[in-house]
Parts: structure tokens; C-alpha cells; sequence
């Protein structure tokens, strides 16, 4: 059975510092990893997915994320942070043989000024 | 952005009384889902569904059940709702499970719903 693991429910961190959200995951087949995130009040939007191929995955609003599976992990980073990026953050994993998604329980990014 | 819609968007019932939460889709994706989302649990599966008239369980499907007469529609039902039941509900569409897209979902505005 698959699973997801977000490793801080909160991170606090002052605007244009670096940020990295973690995030393991469990899974006996090939995966599908995302990272989603919720600005207050709104849906969730997605930030970006691995699927296959290069490990290192670019998505929208300068975010990144690192395929590593010796450690099952995909961490998402951003090199500078804005106050705009103050939202929860979801990491889901998925696979091939599977129609649906398992998501952690999120983390929630706190800018500081 | 996808089009998805959810109704209604806000609702405030009582415990005991049937509630009906609607979401409607215009992409022609083949999947669509129901999740709930509480403090410290994240995204919950409760129902999905796979094509017309196919749906299946989630985690959380107790006292919940759906339906999907057509592809664009997808019907989440609390029978007779608690104060448990008191959440946000997210509707979420997908085109596929593999290849290109792997699972990528898409999500509606989401329904407050709160049960007294």
C-alpha cells in the first residue's frame, strides 16, 4: 500500500530565505510523486509531478522538487521565498496500476517579513 | 483552468436531514472524486468514480454514498448527516492514470459544509 509522509506540519520561514518542504513516501511499484498547493479559501492547484525520467522536476512560481528513490523522497524547494508563497503545501504519491491518490497531510508555509 | 464546478459552496444543516453535494465537470475526464479535508488529516478519499454508472469506495465512505448517471456529473450524498460530517468537500477530475499525465488531478472550489 502506498503512503505519504509530509515531515513538518508548519515551517516558518523569512521572506527571500530558501525553503524546502519534505516529504517520503512509501510504495512497492513505480510511482507518480505531485506537489499540490492551497492558497487560503481555494482548491488546491498543482505545483508540479514527476512522472519518469530526469529527477529533477521544475514547476510553476520557481518551485522544484527532487525524485530521489534510494531515499524515497521528494522534497520541494524554492530558492527565495515571497510573501505570496504563504499557502499549505501537499505532496501526493500515485502509481500505474493504481486510479487513485494518496496525500500527506500538508504542510503549511508561514512567510515572515 | 479546468472546468469544474461545485454546488453549492457554502450550505449550513442540521444533524439527521439529507444533504446532496453537486459537482459538474466540462473536460470529458474519465475519473472524478470526492474528498473531504479537515485540520491535521489533509485530503481524505471518500468515493470515486471511474466512468458512468462506476464508482468505488474511499477511506472515509461511511454514510456517504454517490452517483454518476453521466460523465459530467458526479453526486456526493450524505444520507442523513452528523456533526462529524462537518468539513470541506473537494470534487477532482482526472483524464487518466498513466502515461503522459500519470494521475494529475484537477479540483473544484470546494464545498463548506456545516452540520449543526
Amino acid at each position: 500500500a502506498q503512503s505519504v509522509t509530509q515531515l513538518d506540519s508548519q515551517v516558518p520561514v523569512f521572506e527571500e530565505a530558501p525553503v524546502e518542504l519534505r516529504c517520503n513516501y512509501s510504495s512497492s511499484v513505480s510511482v507518480y510523486l505531485f506537489w499540490y498547493v492551497q492558497y487560503p479559501n481555494q482548491g488546491l492547484q498543482l505545483l508540479l509531478k514527476y512522472l519518469s525520467g530526469s529527477t529533477l522536476v521544475k514547476g510553476i512560481n520557481g518551485f522544484e522538487a527532487e525524485f530521489n528513490k534510494s531515499q524515497t523522497s521528494f522534497h520541494l524547494r524554492k530558492p527565495s521565498v515571497h510573501i505570496s508563497d504563504t499557502a499549505e503545501y501537499f505532496c501526493a504519491v500515485s502509481d500505474q496500476e493504481d486510479d487513485k491518490i494518496i496525500f500527506g497531510k500538508g504542510t503549511r508555509l508561514h512567510i515572515l517579513p | 483552468d479546468a472546468g469544474i464546478t461545485q454546488s453549492p459552496r457554502h450550505k449550513v444543516t442540521e444533524t439527521g436531514t439529507p444533504v446532496t453535494l453537486r459537482c459538474h465537470q466540462t473536460e470529458n475526464h474519465r475519473y472524478m472524486y470526492w474528498y473531504r479535508q479537515d485540520p491535521g488529516h489533509g485530503l481524505r478519499l471518500i468515493h470515486y468514480s471511474y466512468g458512468v454508472k462506476d464508482t468505488d469506495k474511499g477511506e472515509v465512505s461511511d454514510g456517504y454514498s454517490v452517483s454518476r448517471s453521466k460523465t459530467e456529473d458526479f453526486l456526493l450524498t450524505l444520507e442523513s448527516a452528523t456533526s462529524s460530517q462537518t468539513s470541506v468537500y473537494f470534487c477532482a477530475i482526472s483524464e487518466s492514470i498513466s502515461g503522459t499525465l500519470g494521475n494529475e488531478q484537477f479540483f473544484g472550489p470546494g464545498t463548506r459544509l456545516t452540520v449543526l
